[in-house]
């Protein structure tokens, strides 16, 4: 059975930091292409990066909202995937999930996701 | 950015009926390569996280009842719910996973009427 769990997620103030871990397994962890996306209080869902396998050079890709801000990476070792968070504002207030991609790029599992508020 | 556009907000329905949701992307989703249409549709119940149903339009994820029929192609694209059953009131996006960056629709609401 495939699971994704997170993990990380808390009440911080803008400006911090923090990192988010996600865990898996039952699959091949190493040959997944692996995403973040999140979803806001209100509801709308929005991707904000991924990380390729390492047959693809552990390629990453950003948002433009949280480019320079993010780092997504992976450790293959542990099947697990981070995304370190600077500089957080108010706005990257949401349900952050991680997720893996199917064939043809579609977001096919899904972890529960972990809460992070961004408050003063 | 391709934009996803879905119509109706919002649904109230009653147990049994037929529903339609619309999902409109700014720029065709269909590869010129393969003739496949990158959308997917996902299904998200209250607590928990989006689960995907349908993607390349209308190909059903292992699973997935065959009430739920994905159609449509380039930029205009229709979630069907045949019959549809108490468990499927829920929040249902489309999301197009042609080109980067990813991006949802707003959402539609399934609710009881």
């Amino acid at each position: 059975e495939v699971q994704l769990v997170e993990t990380g997620g808390s009440l911080v103030q803008p400006g911090k930091s923090l990192k988010l871990t996600c865990a898996t397994s039952g699959f091949t962890f190493s040959n997944a292409w692996m995403h973040w996306v999140r979803q806001s209080p209100e509801k709308q869902l929005e991707w904000v990066a991924q990380i390729k396998a390492k047959s693809n050079n552990y390629a990453t890709y950003y948002a433009e909202s949280v480019k320079g801000r993010f780092t997504i990476s992976r450790d293959d070792s542990k099947s697990s995937v981070y995304l370190q968070m600077n500089s957080l504002k108010e706005e990257d207030t949401a349900i952050y999930y991680c997720t893996s991609t199917g064939k043809y790029w579609y977001f096919d599992f899904w972890g529960p996701g972990t809460m992070v508020t961004v408050s003063s | 950015d391709i934009v996803m556009t879905q119509s109706p907000s919002s649904l109230a329905v009653s147990a049994g009926e037929t529903v339609t949701i619309n999902c409109k992307s700014s720029q065709s989703l269909l590869s010129s390569g393969n003739q496949k249409n990158y959308l997917a549709w996902y299904q998200q119940k209250p607590g928990q996280s989006p689960k995907l149903l349908i993607y390349l339009a209308s190909t059903r994820e292992s699973g997935v009842p065959d009430r739920f029929i994905g159609s449509g192609s380039g930029t205009d694209f229709t979630l069907t719910i045949s019959s549809v059953q108490a468990e499927d009131l829920a929040d249902y996006y489309c999301q197009q996973h042609y080109s980067y960056p990813r991006t949802f629709g707003g959402g539609t609401k399934l609710e009881l009427k």
